[in-house]
């Protein structure tokens, strides 16, 4: 049973720039969830997405969108990237928004 | 006060004793809550979630919420070195669901 997968691994972008993070669900789960999280600091919750919509978001500016697929996957995008943006990107997926289950991440790195 | 709040850490455990770490809540919180374990590099990894008043036990894992003081703990037996982790307090808003806060980890070391 594969687990929440995420791509790239890590990422080097320079400010200014835009970055597509990607994202598959567990097998089964319907609902994605993305997740900021800097170093020393709990999760940040950006958005969540069911039914390929937008269900609910965090306090994140607009530069930071998503997007979710008929088959579940998703993709989170960031425009206009600030070094503050540098941070590892969890994707967390969740039947029906339950206990939510996080892939391995991606490591952002804006300079 | 913040929504999900944890003491940062870190708490240092002899082997084989009991580790507590503890998360409080506000008002704005719904009463189900998971615990997760972050190994430092790694994502969160589920270990435990709590939805009723009590305790619910996991192997050497106990969650125990206790809604009337707005706090829940994750107690570990037979602490193990494997358990040198960080552990992550998460609960959903009232005001949705959907939207799961996490407190900032309690650091765990776990010293032979």
């Amino acid at each position: 049973d594969a687990g929440v997968t995420q791509s790239p691994t890590h990422l080097i972008k320079t400010r200014g720039q835009q970055v597509t993070l990607r994202c598959s669900p567990k097998s089964g789960h319907d609902t994605v969830s993305w997740y900021q999280q800097a170093l020393g600091q709990g999760p940040q919750f950006i958005f969540q997405y069911y039914e390929e919509e937008e269900r609910q978001r965090g306090n994140f500016p607009d530069r930071f969108s998503g997007h979710q697929f008929p088959n579940y996957s998703s993709e989170l995008n960031v425009n206009a990237l600030l070094l503050g943006d540098s941070a590892l990107y969890l994707c967390a997926s969740s039947l029906a928004g339950a206990e939510q289950y996080f892939g391995p991440g991606t490591r952002l790195t804006v300079t | 006060q913040k929504e999900v709040e944890q003491n940062s850490g870190p708490l240092s455990v002899p082997e084989g004793a009991i580790a507590s770490l503890n998360c409080t809540y506000s008002d704005r919180v719904s009463q189900s809550f998971f615990w997760y374990r972050q190994y430092s590099g790694k994502s969160p990894e589920l270990i435990m979630s709590i939805y009723s008043n009590g305790d619910k036990e996991d192997g050497r894992f106990t969650a125990q919420l206790n809604k009337a003081s707005q706090y829940v703990s994750l107690l570990i037996r037979d602490s193990q070195p494997s358990d040198s982790a960080t552990y992550l307090c998460a609960g959903p808003l009232n005001s949705s669901a959907s939207k799961i806060i996490f407190g900032s980890g309690t650091r765990l070391s776990i010293r032979p």
